[in-house]
């Protein structure tokens, strides 16, 4: 089946960690993005890609780190200088402008 | 640069009332697109409806309503004798052409009582 993958499913991290954050998919888009979600802040934009080999930084990049090497994957890594990870993290992908299909979710939390 | 506002919070209402979603949009591109997701309890984002610029036809889908007028960078959403399963979490998203961005509003919690 077509679709998107995000996994781990619950990530729990510790303080002074890098976590990194899966996202697979087989849809052969070209665009990918990294929303982060808040109680009561809807969703915003980490990081997103529009091509193999680039990639740029949306409204809250600080704290973390993408890359994208092959069309079909782009792995979120956050990393200690994140002070306030835990959250509900979701990845999506799209062809060109058209809507955009997301994973199911990581809950990350910090322990 | 590109905002998308949904003042609505939380909307609360009885089985069967209608309920109207709002969405204010901003940006400067010519070339954009409006989307509404919906965000049931487990968690994964729907589609709903896209809307480019140039269209500025309403749309009906069933019970599903959608009013985009660019005079007041609105693009609202009407659910029609509501349900208990249409409760959720409703997202507008803007993407623009120039900025190639997908940058989505606050989310209005629509909790429809039986």
């Amino acid at each position: 089946d077509g679709g998107i993958t995000q996994s781990p499913k619950y990530l729990f991290r510790k303080e002074g960690q890098n976590v990194t954050l899966s996202c697979e998919q087989n849809l052969n888009h070209d665009a990918m993005y990294w929303y982060r979600q808040d109680p009561g802040q809807g969703l915003r934009l980490i990081y997103y890609s529009q091509i193999v080999n680039d990639f740029q930084k949306g409204d809250i990049a600080e704290g973390y780190s993408v890359s994208r090497e092959k069309k079909e994957s782009f792995p979120l890594t956050v990393t200690s200088a994140q002070k306030n990870p835990t959250a509900f993290y979701l990845c999506a992908s799209s062809r060109d402008r058209f809507e955009a299909f997301f994973g199911q979710g990581t809950r990350l939390t910090v322990v | 640069a590109q905002k998308v506002t949904q003042a609505q919070t939380e909307i609360s209402v009885v089985e069967k009332e209608d309920v109207t979603l709002d969405c204010v949009y901003e940006t400067r591109d010519t070339t954009y697109y409006l989307f509404w997701y919906k965000q049931p309890p487990s968690g994964e984002l729907v589609f709903l409806i896209r809307r480019n610029s140039f269209d500025e036809q309403n749309e009906i889908s069933g019970r599903y309503s959608w009013n985009f007028q660019k005079s007041t960078s609105s693009f609202n959403f009407t659910i029609t004798a509501s349900q208990v399963v249409d409760s959720a979490v409703y997202f507008c998203a803007l993407y623009g052409g120039a900025t190639n961005k997908l940058i989505f509003g606050t989310g209005t919690l629509l909790a429809v009582q039986p």
